[in-house]
């Protein structure tokens, strides 16, 4: 069945550090990917996401990818705050009715 | 404004004790969707909803129920709650398409003893 594998946190940075979590995918047909965003004691919430291969979806200085070629999509930021300090979920969607399925999160810690 | 509104933030109860946690979403989304939230394991949906009365099983429904009789309100009923069952629980709805996205209620932390 489709699946999301993103790498295992927890990530901890300095601040102004370039961040990359990865997430690569196994899916029938082309879904559509999303990154979430999960900040302590919320929901989650939409950060990106990209619909077609080679498509970038960016926000707030996060950007990534869609690479039908290596069925990646990782999420990169150029350098992060402590403000960025939060649990990161890659998902994908469209491939059998309407459901999203999630990686496993990646927690990202920031240091002042 | 847009919200998922879930209903308790916190809940501990004991085991066998019939419990609901209520969703509800302003927006007229028409699919709704219920995951549970677990170290390690990421969401795993338990139910979802396509429209009024229209609702089935997701990946892990054993030990839920839910009931879809308006648009805004998708409760999850736990008959008699287990241990295994103690987690983090997330409502969530979108519109009907595979690049929507998804809205989230702040989560129902649940403990069963």
């Amino acid at each position: 069945g489709d699946s999301v594998t993103q790498m295992e946190g927890p990530v901890t940075l300095s601040e102004e550090a370039f961040l990359t979590i990865n997430c690569t995918y196994t899916a029938t047909g082309y879904p559509s990917l999303f990154w979430y965003v999960q900040y302590p004691g919320e929901g989650l919430q939409l950060l990106l996401k990209a619909t077609k291969a080679d498509d970038k979806g960016s926000n707030k200085g996060f950007e990534a990818t869609y690479r039908k070629e290596t069925t990646s999509f990782h999420l990169e930021k150029g350098s992060v705050q402590v403000s960025d300090s939060a649990v990161y979920f890659c998902a994908l969607s469209g491939t059998g009715g309407f459901k999203t399925i999630f990686g496993a999160g990646t927690r990202l810690f920031v240091k002042a | 404004e847009a919200q998922v509104t879930q209903n308790p933030r916190y809940l501990i109860t004991v085991t066998g004790k019939k419990l609901t946690v209520t969703c509800s979403q302003n927006m007229n989304h028409e699919y709704m969707s219920w995951y549970r939230q677990d170290p390690g394991l990421g969401l795993r949906q338990i139910y979802y909803s396509m429209n009024v009365e229209v609702t089935d099983k997701g990946d892990v429904p054993e030990g839920y129920k839910v009931s879809r009789k308006e648009k805004r309100n998708f409760p999850l009923i736990l008959e008699s709650p287990s241990p295994n069952q103690t987690s983090l629980y997330f409502c969530a709805s979108s519109l009907l398409g595979s690049d929507t996205e998804a809205f989230f209620g702040q989560g129902t932390r649940l403990t069963v003893v």
